[in-house]
């Protein structure tokens, strides 16, 4: 089966200041993706990141990078230099070679960035 | 990125009314569509993947007759919630992943029910 964690319900960062949201997953498929969205309370869901499982550097994307630690079945979002803007819930997804079309989602984390 | 319009943003409809909601895709075409359900501060739940041209593929726990899905054409799938009742208010929001476009699904702007 799979499945995604995220502990943080919500997390407080201050402006500027850089955060980690965690993020593990669980599969017995040996092809995957691992997909970071933000959604702002608008309701729409922004695409942020992805990375794949046999891909060996970490995926950046601007102030974005994702953390990936594949033995620990691990795939943090790193936000650099927050940003107001941020504030959001962010939500960790996985999709597997399997069973592509199919998006798993895990619970999300409510980020505030205070100024 | 592809592009994924959802129709309308939001609706509020009477007990009983059955109400459409709109998914297209604007710059490809979309053989398979997913369809979301979303509570306040929840995560999303995939209710159905709509597949052009023939039924859809319900998840577990989701009713088929109360929750339609239509494909009819490669760049539109409908969502009927039929005789609304206010526990399907909800957000409901459909995704897309054309092939060659990237790994990722793209969503439309999803759509806010409240059955009064």
């Amino acid at each position: 089966a799979q499945k995604i964690t995220q502990t943080q319900p919500g997390m407080f960062v201050q402006e500027k200041e850089a955060v980690t949201l965690d993020c593990t997953y669980d599969t017995s498929d040996q092809s995957y993706g691992l997909f970071w969205y933000k959604q702002p309370s608008s309701g729409e869901m922004i695409f942020l990141i992805y990375q794949g499982s046999y891909d060996e550097q970490n995926a950046t994307e601007g102030r974005y990078s994702l953390n990936f630690q594949k033995a620990r079945k691990s795939a943090n979002l790193v936000i650099s230099a927050s940003q107001l803007g941020d504030s959001a819930m962010y939500f960790c997804a996985m999709r597997t070679q399997y069973n592509f079309n199919k998006f798993y989602f895990g619970s999300g984390t409510k980020l505030n960035v205070k100024p | 990125g592809a592009v994924v319009s959802q129709h309308p943003s939001w609706v509020i409809c009477k007990s009983g009314t059955s109400v459409k909601i709109e998914c297209r895709s604007l710059d490809f075409q979309a053989t398979t569509m997913f369809w979301y359900r979303q509570f306040p501060k929840q995560s999303l739940m995939l209710m159905a993947t709509s597949n052009e041209g023939s039924k859809a593929t319900y998840e577990q726990g989701v009713e088929k007759d109360k929750f339609l899905i239509n494909h009819a054409s490669l760049t539109l799938s409908t969502l009927t919630v039929t005789s609304a009742h206010p526990e399907d208010s909800s957000f409901y929001i459909c995704s897309a992943s054309p092939r060659g476009r990237g790994p990722e699904a793209f969503f439309g702007q999803g759509t806010r029910l409240t059955v009064v």
